[in-house]
């Protein structure tokens, strides 16, 4: 079955404490992206990847990193999280070519920071 | 650039009545469009896509949207709306080039009402 799955679906952590929310799809998809989704902000873009070893950033970057060593991973780091990264998460991949391609979503990654 | 704009943050409808979700685009190349449905607890979905073919676009569950470049808009409408369409709806826009990154509304929660 074709799918962009992501650990842990929840995680409740503290301030500072270094975590990794993991991203991996089985569709050999170049593009990977996250996402998160906050209450009257809809979806904004963090990371986006066009391929292997190639990473940018989107529209909120900040105190977020990733990295793409494998075409079908791409984790999403927060190396010293604070309670405004408090969201929702999601990771989606599609194929490359045209913008006419569909995202796949993972279920998504509820986090919170107290 | 490309921007969407979704009007209404919340839309509610009776059982049985018409569904609109509106969308209007901007952007400096031809686009591609997508509606994107979030069932709670879930991540997103493909629901229905315009890719320059025809301007009529039909989905799953009975969606359809329509095309009107002439109003930059790419409106949702399902005739007859049940209990189970009620989510959280997202248009994006991509392009070509640099515009290949999708962009997404803000997202309208539709809410059915026996």
């Amino acid at each position: 079955e074709a799918q962009v799955t992501q650990n842990p679906r929840y995680l409740i952590t503290v301030t500072g404490k270094k975590l990794t929310v993991t991203c991996s799809q089985n569709m050999n998809h170049e593009y990977m992206s996250w996402y998160r989704q906050d209450p009257g902000l809809g979806l904004r873009q963090i990371y986006y990847s066009m391929n292997v070893e190639v990473t940018d950033k989107g529209d909120v970057p900040e105190g977020y990193k990733v990295s793409r060593k494998e075409k079908r991973n791409f984790p999403l780091i927060l190396e010293s999280p604070s309670p405004n990264q408090t969201s929702l998460y999601f990771c989606a991949s599609r194929n490359t070519g045209t913008g006419g391609y569909e995202q796949y979503f993972g279920p998504g990654t509820r986090l919170t920071v107290t | 650039a490309q921007s969407v704009t979704q009007l209404g943050s919340h839309v509610s409808v009776s059982e049985g009545a018409l569904v609109l979700l509106r969308c209007n685009y901007s952007s400096s190349v031809p686009p591609y469009l997508f509606w994107y449905v979030q069932y709670p607890n879930q991540g997103l979905q493909l629901l229905l896509k315009y890719t320059s073919a025809a301007t009529l676009v039909k989905g799953i569950n009975g969606f359809e949207a329509e095309f009107k470049k002439s109003e930059t808009s790419f409106h949702l409408t399902k005739p007859s709306a049940h209990m189970s369409d009620a989510a959280e709806y997202f248009c994006a826009v991509s392009g070509s080039g640099g515009s290949y990154i999708p962009t997404f509304g803000r997202g309208t929660s539709l809410i059915v009402h026996p």
